[in-house]
Parts: C-alpha cells; structure tokens; sequence
C-alpha cells in the first residue's frame, strides 16, 4: 500500500508568521508532488505543485522536496486568517499512468 | 469557463434507494474520477476512468457503480449496497498524456442518508 502521511492538526499559528505543513510518502519512486488547499465544505484547489528536489517558491507559498528523505512540505510566509483551511498532500507515484494518493490534511488556524 | 460540474450539491436518500450523482466536464481531459471524503479520512477513491467505455475500481468501490459513455459525463450511482453512504463526493478529471497527475475537482456532491 502505497502511503502519504500528514498530522493532522490543527496546526495553529498567529497571523504573519511562517506556517509549516508536513507530508511524508512511501513510495520511493514517486515523481510528482501537489499540495491542495481545502476550505471547509468546499472542494480542493491546487495550489503548489513540485517534481524536483529543492525549492519552489509562488507568492508566499514554497514548496519543498526531498526525495532522499521522502518528505514534501509547504511553508506559507506571512499567514493569513484567510489561510486557515485543510493542506492535503497529494503524490502521483513511478511506473506509468497511476492513481493520485491523497494524505488526511492538515487542518491550519491562523490567529488574528 | 472550462470546469467540472457536479449535480446536486445536496441529496437526501432514504435507505435502500439507489442515487444517482452527476459529473461532467468540458476541459477534453481524458480521465476521471471519483472520490469520497469522510472527516479524518482524507480522499479515498472510489472508481477512476481514462478513457471511454473504460474504468477502474479504486480503493472503496463497493457499493458503488459508474459508466463512461461519453468523454464529459463520468457519473456515479451509489447503491443501497453501500453500507454508509453519507459523505461529500468529489469528481475530478486530469490530462491523461500528461500523466502528471494534477487534478480538477468539481465543487462536490454531499449525500444525507436519513
């Protein structure tokens, strides 16, 4: 069983600061990478995607990738009240066309 | 405006009825899928489709059936064999040859079993 792993949370931190959000993944040879924001009763929206080591940064969104370490994670610079929504994690894993496997999200609350 | 479309955003079922959910779409993306969201479950998917008159069962498939008769139209029926039925659908679609696996959802269908 190909796996994504993320706490959960709720991850809580005050407006204008850094937010972390984490997602490890089993699959060693996954080959691309998408981090979805989910509002409350609403459908996911893309917001970040990433296929290579390092660094992608996207406004105030940066994604980052470790594939010897397997883990993904999105930082959000300057939070916002109006960041405060579900992160999923999402790997689209090797070995020709597959399926998407979704991590549970992570919940953040940004604190005015 | 090119997007998915999903129908009914809310549905209440009585128990031992079948229920159909519509998804259509007008990107020309070759798959689709569909998938159920429960609190702290995340997305787990139920049926997906990359081509027409083809699809697959995911990982929670029974219960549930669907068709792909036409490249826009992936819809979904849950039937009275499915155990909890209650939940938020989603329907997604992504471009197949690209096979970078980024997906487009449509705004969800919330099921209610009373």
């Amino acid at each position: 069983q190909k796996e994504v792993e993320q706490n959960s949370g709720p991850l809580s931190v005050p407006e204008g600061a850094i937010a972390s959000l984490n997602c490890t993944y089993s699959d060693r040879g996954s080959q691309s990478f998408f981090w979805y924001r989910q509002y409350s009763g609403k459908s996911p929206e893309l917001i970040m995607f990433i296929y290579s080591n390092g660094d992608k940064e996207d406004g105030r969104f940066t994604a980052q990738l470790n594939k010897a370490s397997q883990y993904v994670s999105l930082l959000i610079r300057d939070s916002q009240p109006s960041d405060s929504a579900t992160y999923l994690c999402a790997v689209f894993p090797s070995g020709g066309y597959q399926k998407v496997t979704f991590g549970i999200g992570t919940k953040l609350q940004v604190i005015p | 405006d090119g997007g998915i479309t999903q129908s009914p955003k809310y549905l209440f079922r009585k128990e031992g009825q079948n229920v159909t959910l519509s998804c259509e779409q007008n990107l020309n993306h070759d798959a689709m899928y569909w998938y159920r969201q429960d609190p702290g479950q995340g997305l787990r998917l139920i049926y997906y489709s990359q081509i027409v008159n083809d699809f697959q069962k995911g990982d929670i498939a029974e219960g549930y059936s669907v068709s792909r008769e036409k490249k826009e139209s992936f819809p979904l029926t849950v039937t009275s064999a499915q155990k909890n039925p209650t939940a938020f659908y989603l329907c997604a679609s992504s471009m197949r040859h690209l096979n970078t696996g980024e997906l487009f959802f449509g705004e969800g269908s919330r099921l209610t079993v009373l």
